[in-house]
């Protein structure tokens, strides 16, 4: 699986916009880009994933470029619960026996500032 | 609909004592994983099950560690005896396990904290 680079911390005002970079330069035409995220004292709870289009659900938006080396992961109205570590994991979809893995890296902690 | 279950959620032993952590998966979920994350990491995968078998277990300690999945329901993470590094949060996950499907989403349970002294 691709290999991803986050940037450890990113502050964001409450009510803004929050944009999560992820890089995964290495990404194969096979290979999804998922998003967790990890409240402090619980599991990683799951945000959204895509292929190449970009993605909306209630939760976030995910726009990943053309050329799909990169992606951003958007909170449009971030508030103080979305203090969280984000996590950007890149894997193939449905790879048989061990398929549906995760592998997770450090992620980006995320505070929201009020 | 009830989430992952897991118990308990903070334990404290001393080096080469025994532990072991229960994992109650959501109901009709096939795949089963347990996680270590230890603290300023993100969660390692130990071991995967879909149903009662081991699907994949390549990153689990086997000289220290085990795991089992009776029935194909609630599972059983184990650590005899324990050493200081194994002192982390070992997480539970479950998800549909439905193959073929572009992603089967993993709801993870919140965790057992143990402390090895």
């Amino acid at each position: 699986d691709a290999k991803t680079t986050q940037p450890p911390s990113m502050d964001c005002a409450e009510g803004r916009a929050a944009n999560l970079p992820c890089n995964h330069s290495t990404i194969s035409g096979n290979e999804y880009v998922y998003w967790y995220r990890q409240i402090h004292s619980q599991g990683p709870q799951y945000i959204i994933h895509g292929l190449k289009n970009n993605e909306t659900n209630e939760m976030a938006s995910l726009i990943i470029t053309e050329d799909r080396k990169s992606s951003t992961l958007i909170l449009p109205h971030a508030t103080l619960r979305d203090t969280a570590v984000y996590y950007c994991i890149v894997r193939v979809a449905y790879s048989g026996a061990g398929s549906y893995q995760l592998t997770f890296g450090k992620g980006t902690k995320l505070s929201v500032i009020p | 609909e009830a989430g992952v279950a897991q118990s308990p959620r903070y334990k404290i032993i001393e080096k080469r004592q025994s532990v072991a952590f229960w994992c109650n998966p959501i109901s009709g979920h096939a795949t089963l994983y347990w996680y270590q994350q230890i603290l300023g990491q993100g969660p390692k995968l130990l071991i995967q099950f879909q149903n009662n078998g081991v699907v994949d277990d390549s990153q689990l300690p086997k000289d220290r560690f085990s795991a089992e999945r009776l029935k194909g329901v609630d599972s059983t993470l184990k650590i005899q005896p324990a050493k200081l590094e194994d002192s982390a949060v070992y997480l539970c996950a479950s998800s549909l396990g439905r193959g073929g499907a572009s992603y089967n989403e993993q709801f993870f349970g919140p965790g057992t904290r143990l402390t090895v002294l």
